[in-house]
């Protein structure tokens, strides 16, 4: 098994420009989830899904969209890049099951913004 | 805003020492996870404990839960170069189990 992967590993962009950030696990794991890390801030919760077709927003929504078409895949996009959104984004998936809420992560994708 | 919060910020010790790490919380929860991430990389789960636990061992990992504190810690004994990195606590908000609230981490730096 792969487990969660992302690609790319490293993305510059410019201000206004547009992207997607890819995320896919191959565990069959309902809950998929982005989250952004930032030096001195940890992790923060951009979007969360529980399944194919249900999205939700979490700590700091703003700037992205995600959709959730497959258990396997779940894109983040970047709608309008701002020098903010600089930050090293981690996908992360587990099961809903009480008892499997460890959380495997992906080896996240570093961006900048200019 | 952040649920958990880790302290201290950093620690560094000698290996063979033992290292221990602090987190607090504000909300009652269902269950508190401890991540480690190495630099560069993505975080890697170590353990869990639900909020009707009180301690928990994993090899050389021991988790303790006070929820009457919000509170909790992590102990790794006998620490060797390779346990250097960042540590998270993890909480949930009470209502699922599955969405997560992280702290800024603790960075453990262990000198050979």
């Amino acid at each position: 098994n792969a487990g969660v992967t992302q690609t790319p590993k490293f993305q510059v962009l410019k201000t206004g420009q547009s992207m997607t950030l890819q995320c896919a696990q191959d565990m069959n794991h309902e809950y998929m989830s982005w989250y952004r890390q930032d030096p001195g801030m940890g992790l923060r919760l951009i979007h969360y899904s529980v399944g194919a077709g249900i999205t939700d927003q979490g700590e700091v929504p703003n700037g992205y969209n995600v959709s959730r078409s497959t258990t396997e895949d779940f894109p983040l996009r970047l709608l309008s890049a701002a020098p903010s959104q600089t930050s090293v984004y981690f996908c992360a998936s587990s099961w809903l099951l009480a008892g499997q809420e460890t959380q495997y992560f992906g080896p996240g994708t570093r961006l900048l913004v200019l | 805003s952040q649920q958990g919060e880790e302290d201290p910020q950093a620690l560094s010790i000698q290996e063979g020492e033992n290292a221990t790490m602090n987190c607090s919380y504000k909300t009652s929860i269902n269950n508190l996870q401890w991540y480690r991430q190495n630099s560069g990389r993505g975080l890697v789960h170590l353990i869990l404990i639900r909020s009707n636990e009180r301690e928990k061992h994993s090899g050389r990992l021991r988790v303790t839960l006070d929820t009457s504190k919000k509170s909790s810690s992590l102990l790794i004994t006998a620490s060797r170069a390779a346990d250097t990195a960042s540590y998270f606590c993890a909480t949930d908000d009470g209502g699922s189990n599955y969405k997560l609230t992280f702290g800024k981490g603790t960075l453990l730096t262990v000198n050979p």
